[in-house]
């Protein structure tokens, strides 16, 4: 029973290019979470996203920041045109339903050159 | 604003000693609180408390939650050295519609265990 899968695990990129990250959420679970980890910061909340619908997207920057959720396939944090700003480590987190405990993933170390 | 407060922010101890690891909260609308585990990787689950008084407990470890004075224990009894690790508390804000939401999350406690 494969736990939540996040890829890459480690992602480098210049300023002004686009960063994905995608995560695959454990079987059976269809309520995604992503949170932010800076250096020295605890976990922020960014998007919490359900098949095909953002259901809550409170802690995404207004601008560079998309996330979605297709019907088949992972979920996707997009990041274009990075800045230094952006480098941290990014988690995802998945569970089943209503009232059930988010398992995380291993996250993605973003660092921005 | 919503926050999640955890003290002390690091611990040393050694093997064999107990710890306790402290989380306090202002939350509006709370559902529930979660502790986690961080090593290197992922934040691994331990507890989810909903109820005032009811310990849950699982080996050498264990947590309470107390609603009305807004905060939560954890404790470890026998620490061991592979209990080292950062500690996080996190707790569960509904979002608009009511349903399941995000997680508010402390800055975690980190304990290391000295052989």
């Amino acid at each position: 029973n494969a736990g939540v899968m996040q890829n890459p695990r480690h992602l480098v990129r210049r300023r002004g290019q686009e960063a994905r990250l995608r995560c695959s959420p454990m079987k059976g679970h269809s309520h995604v979470y992503w949170y932010r980890q800076l250096p020295e910061e605890g976990l922020k909340f960014m998007v919490y996203l359900q098949k095909e619908n953002i259901i809550d997207e409170s802690g995404m920057p207004k601008e560079r920041f998309s996330a979605e959720f297709p019907k088949e396939g992972p979920s996707i944090l997009r990041i274009q045109q990075v800045v230094r700003g952006d480098s941290a480590a990014y988690f995802c987190a998945s569970s089943p339903s209503i009232g059930q405990p988010q398992h995380f993933g291993d996250g993605t170390r973003l660092s921005i050159l | 604003e919503d926050k999640v407060v955890q003290s002390p922010l690091s611990l040393v101890v050694h093997e064999g000693d107990t710890v306790t690891l402290n989380c306090s909260y202002e939350v509006t609308n709370f559902r529930s609180l979660l502790w986690y585990k961080q090593e290197k990787k992922a934040p691994t689950f331990l507890f989810m408390l909903t109820s005032s008084g009811i310990e849950k407990k699982s080996g050498r470890l264990s947590s309470i939650l107390d609603k009305k004075e807004l905060f939560s224990i954890l404790n470890i009894t026998a620490t061991q050295t592979g209990d080292s690790a950062i500690y996080l508390c996190a707790v569960e804000h509904p979002n608009y519609g009511g349903s399941q939401g995000n997680l508010i999350f402390g800055k975690g406690t980190k304990l290391s265990v000295k052989p």
